[in-house]
């Protein structure tokens, strides 16, 4: 069964304190994995998309990250604009998502 | 990216009424469109994947006698709550992947339900 864990499930930091953040997967076959931000009461927006190992993007203070079983949402520099939950995704095939429980960050001035 | 719209935001109906979700991509056009429910404090759960042109497939568990999903156009799917309930009181939020080679995901603001 296709399964995505994340972790931490909620971390809290100071401003300018930088971080990551964890995405475990098991798939049969990976055929994309996904970052979005989510903001309370909205739907996710689109952050990154990895297809390999080794694999890197970068987008202002984020980074991730992929190898062959995880996935690490770095955080360099954090503001508090950053908090939201972040939520990890698996493309399983035909274009389905399977979803992690998602990481809540709360970034402190 | 993508945008992809949802009316209403927000909907409050009596238990035993209907309501209907539309999802409309804006700038593109999706032959394939995902629906997602979302409970408090966890992660979306796809529900079905609204096909233009043919019936729509559901995953196990979803009741698609309860949950209608129409895809009338390339650019709209609906998404019609039956006979709601309170247990049905969700956040129901729709995808459409872009046309490109990434298949990326873009999702709609979402559609908060409550059922009275």
């Amino acid at each position: 069964e296709d399964q995505v864990t994340q972790s931490p499930e909620a971390l809290r930091l100071q401003e300018g304190e930088s971080s990551s953040l964890n995405c475990s997967y098991t798939v049969s076959g990976l055929r994309g994995l996904f970052w979005y931000r989510q903001d309370p009461g909205k739907g996710p927006e689109f952050l990154f998309t990895l297809y390999s190992a080794g694999e890197e993007k970068e987008k202002e203070r984020l980074k991730a990250t992929l190898t062959k079983k995880e996935s690490f949402l770095h955080i360099t520099a954090p503001k508090p604009e950053d908090s939201a939950t972040y939520l990890c995704a698996v493309n399983t095939g035909f274009q389905k998502l399977v979803f992690g429980t998602g990481t809540r960050l709360l970034v402190s001035p | 990216g993508a945008v992809v719209s949802q009316h209403p935001s927000r909907v409050i109906c009596k238990s035993g009424t209907s309501v209907k979700i539309e999802c409309r991509s804006l700038d593109f056009q999706a032959t394939t469109m995902f629906w997602y429910r979302q409970f408090p404090k966890q992660s979306l759960m796809l529900m079905a994947t609204s096909n233009e042109g043919s019936k729509a497939t559901y995953e196990q568990g979803v009741e698609k006698d309860k949950f209608l999903i129409n895809h009338a156009s390339l650019t709209l799917s609906t998404l019609t709550v039956t006979s709601a309930h309170p247990e049905d009181s969700s956040f129901y939020i729709c995808s459409a992947p872009d046309s490109g080679y990434t298949d990326t995901q873009y999702f709609g603001p979402g559609t908060r339900l409550t059922v009275l």
